[in-house]
């Protein structure tokens, strides 16, 4: 069965640093990866998606994230954090060709000034 | 096209009482999709629909919750009897019906049931 573990229930980091969270799925094919991202009162906004081709996807607002099938991970990564980066990010996989859409239980991103 | 839309956005009830929920897709979106949310999880999929068809029913949603899209357009999410355990963040959201079914997600609705 799919499933999306997300190690870091939150992370916190000081503006003007690099960041990465941490995203490993398990799917027997290849899969299709998603980045989201959530702040308070707001629905779900996509930052980048990868389905196949470079392994290095570059997504909105600066994040980027690479799939490495050996590791089974897709993680997420930002080279400079900015305080309006402070957010929920939930990593999310789905089947090929398929509907349904599995979440990980989100990583709380803090940004201190 | 201003994105998906739900409504309320807040829906406080008291137990036992039904609730309803709306979402407007976006227009030319033939997947539509409800998603669950409690505090500190993702979202957990409940149910979806190809145009007014209902494919999928998670084992979450229960015999009280039923969901409809009568047209194809905009769909209803019924709660009935709800019970402290309903609370939770409703989710919509649409999709164009492409291989990689990327998801574009309403506001959602927060239900509260006292």
């Amino acid at each position: 069965a799919q499933s999306v573990t997300q190690p870091d229930i939150h992370i916190t980091v000081s503006e003007g640093a690099s960041l990465e969270l941490r995203c490993n799925y398990s799917y027997g094919a290849t899969p299709y990866l998603f980045w989201y991202v959530q702040s308070p009162g707001q629905g779900l906004q996509l930052l980048l998606k990868y389905f196949s081709g470079d392994t290095l996807v570059q997504g909105i607002k600066g994040f980027e994230a690479e799939f490495k099938r050996s590791q089974s991970s897709f993680n997420l990564r930002k080279p400079s954090v900015h305080w309006s980066d402070a957010a929920e990010y939930f990593c999310a996989v789905g089947a090929d060709g398929g509907f349904k859409t599995i979440f990980g239980a989100g990583t709380r991103l803090f940004v201190k000034a | 096209d201003t994105g998906v839309s739900q409504d309320p956005r807040h829906k406080i009830t008291k137990r036992g009482q039904n609730v309803t929920f709306r979402c407007d897709p976006i227009s030319e979106h033939n997947r539509l999709y409800w998603y669950r949310q409690t505090l500190g999880q993702g979202p957990e999929f409940l149910t979806y629909f190809q145009n007014e068809a209902q494919l999928e029913k998670s084992r979450l949603l229960s015999d009280r919750f039923s969901a409809e899209r009568p047209k194809g357009s905009f769909s209803t999410l019924e709660i009935q009897r709800t019970e402290q355990g309903d609370s939770a963040m409703y989710l919509c959201a649409s999709s164009p019906g492409l291989a990689d079914n990327e998801q574009f997600f309403g506001p959602g609705t927060r239900l509260t049931v006292l």
